[in-house]
């Protein structure tokens, strides 16, 4: 089955500076990759997603790149404010019978300091 | 409008017994899944369905363990003889098809004493 490892698991950043985290997976047949952003005691918010026939999407301060070759993705926040400061998930999702399955990463905690 | 609604938003359980928990999907969407998220960790898949149907239950861990969307809407999970090890966070998320962006609920809070 797929396997989905995040890095870093935590990552501290003063604000207005950029925040990267990373991903990669295993499973060549995955072509969906969502990131969520989960505040304490709250279900994971969907704030921005890409599929595998592009290699970047961006919304504002966020971006999100996806290196089919080499099976990693990336989240990009830029201008970081405090209210950035959440626990970070990517996934990951592939078709056939468990299409909408999502692969979660073990998250990454995004500390910005004001 | 109306997101992905839980109940109950927390369950204190003892040991042996049989829990029920209940997700409200948004109105149309078609497909609805259930995670499981313990402390300090990603959710896990349990299980999908599309419509009535479970299309997927591999991450079911057990036969403890069911679900069912009679309806094609409202769904429950439902838990017997409880084990210490099944407390978690118990998501659900639905979406407008299989294989679209998932709408998380805020989850149920499962503890077994």
């Amino acid at each position: 089955g797929e396997n989905v490892e995040q890095h870093p698991s935590t990552l501290s950043v003063q604000e207005g500076d950029s925040a990267v985290i990373k991903c990669t997976y295993s499973d060549s047949a995955s072509n969906y990759f969502p990131w969520y952003k989960q505040e304490l005691g709250k279900g994971p918010q969907l704030i921005i997603d890409i599929r595998s026939n592009v290699g970047e999407k961006k919304d504002q301060r966020i971006a999100v790149t996806l290196n089919k070759t080499a099976k990693h993705f990336s989240l990009h926040i830029t201008e970081t404010q405090p209210e950035d400061s959440a626990v970070y998930f990517c996934a990951a999702s592939s078709g056939g019978t468990s299409y909408g399955k999502l692969t979660f990463g073990q998250g990454t905690i995004l500390t910005v300091h004001p | 409008g109306a997101g992905v609604s839980q109940t109950p938003s927390n369950k204190v359980t003892e040991k042996g017994k049989y829990v029920e928990l209940r997700c409200d999907p948004i109105s149309g969407h078609t497909a609805l899944y259930w995670y499981r998220q313990s402390l300090g960790q990603g959710p896990e898949f349990l299980i999908y369905f599309q419509g009535t149907g479970a299309a997927d239950d591999s991450g079911l861990p057990n036969d403890r363990f069911f679900a069912v969307r009679p309806e094609g809407s409202v769904s429950t999970l439902k838990i017997q003889r409880t084990e210490r090890g099944d407390s978690a966070v118990y998501l659900c998320a639905s979406s407008l098809e299989g294989g679209d962006e998932q709408f998380f609920g805020p989850g149920t809070r499962l503890t077994v004493l």
